[in-house]
């Protein structure tokens, strides 16, 4: 089955730039979404197909990847941005298949 | 605008079921697709399976086969998830999704607030 790979955990002082990556096998020839999740709130995608933004999701929160990492990068870090930040692949023998989930903290 | 609104918390004993509605409005229901995702508590998000709302077409998880089925009903744009020999283990928030086309293996672009099922004897 496909694996992705995230850091459990990112801390970042505000104003500074956060990099939360995901990891797995060839993830660049894949499409990547990711999630945003805070506490007792449902997700809310942030990026999808690796780094477009939906409509509202401010130009700070923007997306690569190549190889075998993909990264969510936010910049100009703010205290509502403290969040579990969850990313997704679609993989033809996994179907949807979700990262671990990183927390990010504002220090 | 689009809105998915679940319906509410269910208490369950193991062996039973348990079936989660999902109410969509603010767009056309038949031209999206609507995934179902699960969190245990103080774990991260399981996909558990897909259907389409056009012509209710399904793709389950594979360690739910079996044990899920996932439906719509047009008419009300209403889409549901039943779970069926619950176990302690199902005890999570259940989550609809609208997937932002027709197809399986689009994002998921709102969600629903979650319903929470507990299971417990």
């Amino acid at each position: 089955s496909y694996v992705l790979t995230q850091p459990p955990s990112v801390s970042v002082a505000p104003g500074q730039t956060a990099r939360i990556t995901c990891g797995g096998n060839n993830i660049g020839s894949k499409s990547v979404h990711w999630y945003q999740q805070k506490p007792g709130q449902a997700p809310v995608l942030v990026v999808y197909d690796d780094s477009d933004r939906p409509s509202g999701i401010p130009e700070r929160f923007s997306g690569s990847n190549s190889g075998n990492t993909a990264t969510l990068t936010i910049s100009r870090v703010e205290a509502g941005d403290e969040a579990d930040y969850y990313c997704q692949v679609w993989d033809s023998s996994s179907d949807w298949v979700f990262g671990g989930g990183t927390k990010l903290t504002v220090l | 605008q689009v809105q998915l609104v679940q319906s509410g918390a269910e208490v369950k004993k193991p062996g039973a079921s348990v079936k989660v509605s999902c109410k969509a409005s603010g767009y056309t229901f038949t031209s999206y697709g609507i995934s179902w995702v699960r969190q245990a508590p103080g774990q991260g998000l399981e996909w558990m399976g897909w259907i389409s709302a056009y012509n209710g077409n399904t793709n389950y998880a594979q360690k739910l086969q079996g044990r899920v089925t996932m439906t719509t009903d047009t008419s009300t744009s209403t889409a549901y998830m039943e779970l069926r020999s619950l176990r302690s283990d199902d005890t999570a928030v259940y989550y609809c999704a609208r997937a932002s086309s027709t197809v399986v293996t689009a994002d998921f672009d709102y969600w629903g607030q979650g319903t929470l099922v507990t299971v417990s004897s």
